[in-house]
């Protein structure tokens, strides 16, 4: 099987714009999740999405939003970039079999976010 | 709340050594536990899992971890490192009841250098 991919690796912006990121799972996983690494703040998660229904959401602004699609493929968009917001966004697939995400978490490479 | 301890954020072992990385969690109940690797630039690997049953755990490349309640600690273990071996090592933590879903709690991570 494929593993988890994640487009682009890279992206330079700079402040004020936005950014969509895209994940696509693991073939037959339901669940996604998205985390960003900081050096300074470490992991953090951001949001979980199953069956296109976000059923989780970590403490990060408004501008932070995603979705995810019938195919399970998710996207996550970042609206008014900071300069804080430069990290490595990583995304996670599970199949969540058990129903409470409590199945393996599979990252992809990351997007590699730098706002200037 | 959840957390997850790393006490060590860098650690150099010699080839060929044996390697113990500590990690400690505070959780109500018996949490799932994870051992994850990242390599400078890429996204996480999975080592090990811990969801019930017997409390040693193998893992790929190596690995073992042991999940001890009463010490609320899931140490990774390897026997023998080996050059390759050299990377960052993230322990997790991911809860068992609703509303929780696709959010693993990571530690700082320990990073590993391994000397010739």
């Amino acid at each position: 099987k494929a593993g988890v991919t994640q487009t682009p690796r890279y992206l330079i912006k700079t402040r004020g714009q936005q950014v969509t990121l895209s994940c696509s799972p693991i073939s037959g996983h339901r669940s996604v999740s998205w985390y960003q690494q900081t050096p300074g703040q470490g992991l953090q998660f951001l949001f979980e999405y199953f069956s296109e229904t976000q059923r989780n959401k970590g403490n990060f602004p408004g501008r932070f939003s995603g979705r995810q699609f019938s195919n399970s493929r998710s996207e996550m968009n970042v609206s008014t970039l900071e300069l804080g917001d430069s990290a490595l966004y990583l995304c996670a697939s599970s199949s969540d079999r058990g129903g409470w995400g409590t199945d393996t978490q599979y990252f992809g490479p990351g997007t590699r976010l730098t706002v200037l | 709340a959840q957390s997850v301890t790393q006490p060590d954020i860098h650690i150099t072992v010699s080839e060929g050594a044996s390697l113990e990385l500590r990690c400690n969690y505070s959780y109500g109940a018996t949490p799932y536990l994870f051992w994850y690797v990242q390599s400078p630039g890429q996204g996480l690997q999975l080592l090990l899992k811990y969801f019930s049953g017997d409390t040693l755990v193998q893992g790929i490349k190596g690995f073992e971890a042991e999940f001890k309640r009463s010490q609320s600690s899931f140490n990774l273990r390897k026997p023998s490192v080996h050059w390759s071996d050299a990377a960052e090592y993230f322990c997790a933590v991911g809860a068992r009841e609703g509303g929780s879903q696709g959010n693993l709690i990571f530690g700082k991570g320990t990073k590993l250098s391994v000397k010739p």
